[in-house]
């Protein structure tokens, strides 16, 4: 069973939306990520989280603690960020657990 | 800029071929992974290091070993590769820590005929 569930799996939109892309997890973590591959494989950090909000750019990242939860919010949202955005938390020692992904098309 | 390379894009190997994977990275990073992906099952932990000539397995090691001489490099090998190993195979590293980001490589991705 995976211990990070994201949602949804796939995900098309109109340019200029605003996107939510959720993440749950189901034990206490340290720190959780967000990850974003475009195709052709290479991952990028987006966001490390283990309190609060971030923002950079058009991009915001959220966590609920309590709640074991976590959004990746994109507004106004361009063909450009077409990718999959990946979740992924640490809960204690040196290993990473990942969601399955979601995968974004925007469409112009 | 932390940099994690991989030594190949694309391969491709016969059945039953032994194989390797090369992971370089240059920021002195104590640990080090190798995912594969595949489509519905996200990133799968083959294996890690968390220092030189240390290994530990993940959630998927069967078929594959791997190997750190260096600090800097990290191998997987497939032993005898079969065409349930073809995939998407990426490695990662990072420091020691909880509060610190993984850098991955760009990707192999392996057909095995």
């Amino acid at each position: 069973k995976n211990e990070v569930e994201q949602s949804p799996q796939n995900l098309t939109a109109q340019e200029g939306e605003f996107i939510t892309i959720n993440c749950s997890y189901s034990v206490g973590i340290s720190a959780l990520h967000w990850l974003q591959q475009h195709p052709g494989g290479g991952i990028v950090s987006l966001f490390m989280l283990s309190s609060g909000k971030k923002k950079h750019g058009r991009l915001i990242a959220t966590i609920n603690i309590q709640e074991k939860h976590s959004s990746l919010h994109i507004t106004a949202s361009h063909p450009r960020d077409s990718a999959v955005y990946i979740c992924a938390v640490r809960f204690t020692g040196n290993q990473f657990y990942f969601g399955t992904g979601t995968s974004l098309t925007v469409i112009p | 800029d932390v940099k994690v390379t991989q030594s190949s894009r694309y391969l491709v190997k016969r059945t039953g071929e032994k194989v390797f994977l090369e992971c370089v990275q240059d920021m002195d990073h104590e640990n080090m992974f190798w995912y594969r992906q595949d489509p519905g099952l996200g990133l799968r932990l083959i294996y890690f290091s968390y220092d030189v000539k240390m290994k530990e397995k993940g959630d998927i090691p069967e078929g594959y070993s791997v190997s750190r001489e260096k600090k800097e490099r990290f191998s997987l090998i497939l032993e005898s590769a079969s065409t349930n190993q073809t995939s998407m195979y990426l490695c990662a590293s990072s420091t020691t820590g909880v509060y610190t980001e993984a850098f991955f490589g760009q990707g192999t991705r392996l057909t095995v005929v």
